[in-house]
């Protein structure tokens, strides 16, 4: 089964600074891989997804990331944090034919002004 | 276009008790999923409607949980009798179809279950 690795719950980062997340994936077959954010009392909102094509995936907000099959690894980046961008956020995968994502622990992002 | 739309958002009740969570998902959309988030952890789908049909509840408690999407537009989930370790946020989510995997998933606001 395919599974989701999300390092460190808590990350703190300065207004202005790199965003940085980190994902590792296990998977026998090659994955599509999501992050979604969280912000307090709302549900999750699609960051970026890497289906096919092209592994570097731009999002919204300024987010991008690069899928490392070498690696399994799928992580987040952000140039410049702002503190809008606290929030959690999650990391996920599906497999071909199925629709169940399944998601990591999650970071809880917290930006210091 | 409307959101996923879910009720009540907040629910408190003692154990043995039961309770029903309400989801109405983005029109046209044929998939709906209901996943439950517990404190400090990322959201485990519990069960996977396409149209009226269930497509995946392998990780849903059928001894206490049990859902249904009648007419394959709202869905209702049910615990009965509720346990302490069922306290979590239950989120439904919809989705257009069913692309193999790579369908992005809309999420609702989830509702807040505590168990007493």
């Amino acid at each position: 089964a395919q599974s989701v690795t999300q390092l460190g719950s808590h990350v703190s980062v300065s207004e202005g600074a790199l965003v940085l997340l980190r994902c590792n994936y296990s998977s026998s077959v090659p994955p599509y891989l999501f992050w979604y954010v969280q912000y307090p009392n709302q549900g999750l909102q699609l960051l970026l997804k890497y289906t096919t094509g092209a592994t570097l995936v731009k999002g919204i907000n300024g987010f991008e990331a690069e899928f490392k099959k070498s690696e399994t690894s799928f992580h987040l980046t952000k140039p410049s944090a702002h503190m809008s961008d606290a929030a959690e956020y999650f990391c996920a995968v599906t497999l071909y034919g199925n629709n169940r994502l399944a998601f990591g622990k999650g970071n809880q992002v917290v930006v210091i002004p | 276009e409307a959101g996923v739309a879910q009720s009540p958002r907040y629910k408190i009740i003692e154990k043995r008790q039961s309770v029903a969570f309400w989801c109405n998902p983005i029109s046209g959309h044929a998939t709906l999923y209901w996943y439950q988030q517990i404190l400090g952890q990322g959201p485990k789908l519990l069960i996977q409607f396409q149209n009226n049909g269930v497509v995946d509840d392998s990780q849903l408690p059928k001894d206490r949980f049990s859902a249904e999407r009648l007419k394959g537009v709202d869905s209702t989930l049910k615990i009965q009798p509720a346990k302490l370790e069922d306290s979590a946020v239950y989120l439904c989510a919809s989705s257009l179809g069913f692309s193999g995997g790579a369908e992005t998933q809309y999420f609702g606001p989830g509702t807040r279950l505590l168990v007493l």
